[in-house]
């Protein structure tokens, strides 16, 4: 199976700062079949970007995907208040599907 | 408005069985791939089962292979979870997710707000 690995562990930022979060494959993700995940505490996860890239329904441009291969990266581009959360990267290009460890982004 | 609202979580002994049930509106089921990740207490995220539209396609994760069966009722609207041989390790918060599309290789585009599984004597 994929193994991946998130960096950070931990982010420690100001509101406003530039958030960049990396997910590293084991294996090339075929397809760039790469998602990214937000998750507050009690919330179930929410869906991010997906393919990489594109940012799913609903969700603010200060979000951006961008990678191929093994090498993924998660940007925010200003954290807003609301963005302090967890992040998961998922691959579900291989079976079986996997997720990352995760990135807490933290008000510093 | 999707929703999936995930029941039959609780606390069980080791060896014991429990049903988890996912019921879900808003759209169009039988479209849709749908599947089961846990995540147990301050951890991350896990996937553990995925079924396609029709039933067709269905996969496990090792953790749980042998002891887990994931399926649908697609005129009921419902997926489903029977796990068996229940262990410690299976504590967790159980989500239900849909996929992005009609096979399982697909981003998970909404989720449930999970049900509880604790296994412990």
């Amino acid at each position: 199976e994929i193994v991946l690995t998130q960096s950070p562990g931990t982010l420690s930022l100001s509101p406003g700062e530039r958030a960049t979060l990396s997910c590293r494959a084991s294996q090339s993700v075929s397809s760039s079949y790469l998602a990214w995940y937000q998750q507050k505490p009690g919330q179930a996860p929410r869906l991010l970007i997906y393919g990489a890239s594109s940012r799913a329904t609903g969700i603010p441009d200060r979000f951006s995907g961008s990678g191929s291969g093994t090498d993924f990266t998660l940007t925010i581009s200003r954290l807003e208040p609301e963005d302090f959360a967890v992040y998961y990267c998922q691959q579900y290009g291989s079976s079986p599907t996997t997720f990352g460890g995760g990135t807490k982004v933290e008000i510093k | 408005e999707v929703q999936l609202v995930e029941s039959g979580g609780g606390l069980v002994q080791p060896g014991r069985s429990l049903r988890l049930s996912c019921a879900a509106s808003g759209f169009t089921f039988d479209d849709y791939a749908m599947h089961w990740v846990r995540q147990a207490p301050g951890k991350g995220l896990e996937w553990v089962s995925g079924i396609s539209w029709n039933s067709g396609s269905i996969g496990y994760a090792d953790s749980v292979k042998g002891r887990f069966t994931i399926s649908r009722d697609n005129a009921k609207n419902s997926l489903y979870l029977q796990m068996n041989s229940l262990r410690a390790e299976d504590t967790a918060l159980y989500y239900c997710a849909k996929a992005g599309g009609a096979l399982p290789t697909n981003p998970f585009d909404y989720w449930g707000q999970g049900t509880l599984v604790t296994v412990s004597s």
